[in-house]
């Protein structure tokens, strides 16, 4: 099945304990990005990559880091998590950017103390 | 800075009403994409729309382009309760390949 398959689904963590969100695809797409989704802010994207070696900054990327080695994995960094990165976050990818429509994960739901 | 504004922000309707959400960019958009998110879900796409005055129905559902690129609706003909959730557009800006701008959603409830 084609999907995107984000983990952690849930993590409650504490401020300055790095953590990793890992996120996969089986579609052999170019395209993923990370968003994140706040009450009355909607979806800002955080980073995103047309391929893989390439990554670029998105609207509120500070606090982030990606990598993309392989072409299906695109996990979201926190090297220092803070309270004000608490948050959904999506995963999501397409076949050649913004052209293609969006498969989004199922989510993961940060909670920083 | 390039934004997409969607209202409402949120919108009640009693089931069986029609329901319209409405995006407007600040910029000229070559393409434009809408998304639903159910309660608890993630967005998934709905449709994407590319030329000037472009209309197109899905059931229920109709979507427009306006002429300049820089509006759209999303009408949903007698809602049902299967239409609760947020609905999203995303705009991907004229020439700039790298950039997509997403409305920050309307939120429909369905009153039984």
């Amino acid at each position: 099945e084609a999907q995107v398959t984000q983990n952690p689904r849930y993590l409650i963590t504490v401020t300055g304990k790095k953590l990793t969100v890992t996120c996969s695809q089986n579609m052999n797409h170019e395209y993923m990005s990370w968003y994140r989704q706040d009450p009355g802010l909607g979806l800002r994207q955080i980073y995103y990559s047309m391929n893989v070696e390439v990554t670029d900054k998105g609207d509120v990327p500070e606090g982030y880091k990606v990598s993309r080695k392989e072409k299906r994995n695109f996990p979201l960094i926190l090297e220092s998590p803070s309270p004000n990165q608490t948050s959904l976050y999506f995963c999501a990818s397409s076949l050649s950017g913004y052209n293609q429509p969006q498969h989004f994960g199922d989510g993961t739901r940060l909670s920083i103390l | 800075g390039q934004q997409v504004m969607q209202i409402p922000q949120y919108q009640h309707v009693q089931e069986g009403e029609d329901f319209t959400t409405y995006c407007n960019s600040s910029t000229t958009l070559s393409n434009i994409q809408w998304y639903k998110q159910r309660p608890g879900g993630h967005p998934v796409f709905l449709i994407q729309l590319v030329k000037s005055g472009e209309v197109k129905k899905q059931k229920r559902l109709t979507f427009q382009f306006g002429e300049a690129k820089k509006n759209s609706s999303l009408h949903i003909t007698a809602t049902q309760t299967t239409d609760v959730g947020t609905y999203f557009c995303a705009g991907r800006p004229l020439n700039r390949d790298d950039k997509i701008i997403f409305g920050k959603g309307t939120r429909l409830h369905i009153l039984p």
